[in-house]
């Protein structure tokens, strides 16, 4: 199975600022690279699909990057709802996985 | 817009059958995949497989021995079926739609929590 990690698996931060989540393949796995948003007792939120297309309806201060097996999230001018879990996930093989989460709270 | 609805029953004792039904509406299940993924309390997500109309059903191989996904295209739905719980596979259980071109989920249904216990 491809194994995927999240760096850091939490981070404090204030209202306007800028976050950065990293995302690591054991495997190469193209740009086959998901991420979700998941708020607490709510179903997760697709964001990003493909490394770095925006799921529509997602506000432009999402953005993703990568290939192979490095990948990053960034999230410009952090507004109040998105203090949240991000998870990646790969669909480049079965069985699909997920990284393990980060939190991202309120500093 | 698609919609995702979870059903089944909340409470499953040990050794028994967990039973789940997703019903899809605003779309067909013919095309897309469809996939299962569930999040015991307080922790990540696992990815437990999925079906697609073509008859083609992939699973997780932690899981496979015990999981049974299939769907009716007539009536619009998709299943899940795991034999043999135990209090480890109590968990929100997820539907979501994967994308046909690299099986994203999106959207999710809301989840429903099934609870191993006697």
């Amino acid at each position: 199975d491809i194994q995927m990690t999240q760096s850091p698996s939490s981070l404090s931060a204030s209202v306007g600022d800028t976050v950065t989540i990293t995302c690591r393949a054991t495997q190469y796995i193209n740009s086959y690279l998901h991420w979700y948003q998941q708020n607490p007792g709510k179903a997760p939120k697709h964001l990003i699909y493909g490394s770095s297309s925006l799921q529509s309806g997602v506000p432009s201060r999402f953005s993703g990057s990568g290939s192979g097996t490095d990948f990053t999230l960034t999230i410009s001018s952090l507004q109040p709802e998105d203090f949240a879990t991000y998870y990646c996930q790969q669909s480049y093989t079965t069985p699909f996985t997920f990284g393990p989460g980060t939190k991202v709270d309120i500093k | 817009q698609v919609q995702l609805q979870e059903s089944g029953p909340g409470l499953v004792k040990p050794s028994e059958t967990l039973s789940l039904n997703c019903t899809v509406s605003g779309a067909s299940i013919i095309g897309p995949y469809w996939n299962w993924i569930r999040q015991p309390p307080g922790k990540g997500l696992e990815w437990i497989g999925y079906f697609y109309y073509s008859g083609t059903i992939k699973y997780n191989p932690s899981l496979k021995s015990r999981v049974t996904i299939s769907g009716d295209t007539s009536k619009n739905y998709f299943s899940l079926k795991m034999r043999s719980v135990t209090a480890a596979d109590t968990a929100i259980y997820y539907c979501a739609r994967g994308d046909p071109r690299h099986n994203w989920s999106h959207p999710w249904g809301q989840g429903t929590l099934v609870t191993v216990s006697s």
